[in-house]
């Protein structure tokens, strides 16, 4: 089963713009988790936010989250070429426990 | 600082073969996992490991078992492999169970069952 969804699947941008990606979930949670994906590599941990936050920033990236809504939004800030990879995000629909994760959004960013 | 190691990188399997995929971590993390990555899909929960002795069932664990062999170690095992198994594994671990907690991935088993 899949609670987080990411949107768009994929997305491609040019140096130096701003890069959002999206991810709605379907039952209330108590955390949510934002990670990255190198080509041929495991996931790497980002960010995690809390269900009582709205906003959390590390270095270029911002994370908000509406529980109203049930949607959490990545911001990558003057994306560089490192910045490509696949961004999934990852709830736990009021468990606690386990994570659920979405399939991801590939983001390539163009030189 | 290692993280999570997993072993093999690569490995190619005829149906009906068995084997084990390794994972140590050496982070002194209680919990541990194996999750298993088909394209277009999220991740996946197999089997986790909470602490030391315990497992439990994830999401999808038929055809599969595991062993948490002490902290450091946690196993999981194809008794008889079917081409549905093929797929990337990865095994993360956490410093306790819970959903605040970060997970640190190893790099993943590529598994083709023929």
């Amino acid at each position: 089963s899949q609670q987080g969804e990411e949107d768009p699947q994929a997305l491609s941008i040019q140096e130096g713009e701003n890069a959002t990606m999206n991810c709605s979930y379907k039952t209330s949670i108590n955390n949510l988790q934002w990670y990255r994906q190198n080509s041929g590599r495991g996931l790497v941990h980002l960010i995690l936010i809390r269900s009582n936050e709205r906003e959390k920033h590390s270095g270029r990236l911002r994370v908000t989250l509406d529980t109203s809504k049930k949607s959490s939004s990545l911001l990558i800030t003057a994306s560089r070429a490192a910045d490509t990879a696949s961004y999934f995000c990852a709830t736990d629909a009021g468990s606690n426990y386990q994570l659920i994760w979405g399939a991801g959004t590939k983001l390539i960013i163009k030189p | 600082n290692a993280g999570v190691t997993q072993t093999p990188k690569f490995q190619v399997l005829k149906t009906g073969q068995s084997m084990t995929l390794q994972c140590a971590q050496d982070m002194n993390h209680n919990s541990m996992y194996w999750y298993r990555q088909d394209p277009g899909m999220g991740l996946r929960l197999i089997y986790y490991s909470a602490s030391e002795g315990t497992t439990d069932k994830g999401e999808v664990p038929n055809g599969y078992n595991v062993s948490r062999l002490n902290k450091r170690e946690f196993s999981l095992r194809l008794e008889s492999a079917a081409p549905s198994q093929t797929s990337v594994y990865f095994c993360a671990s956490s410093e306790d169970r819970g959903s605040n907690q970060p997970q640190h991935f190893g790099d993943g088993t590529r598994l083709s069952i023929l």
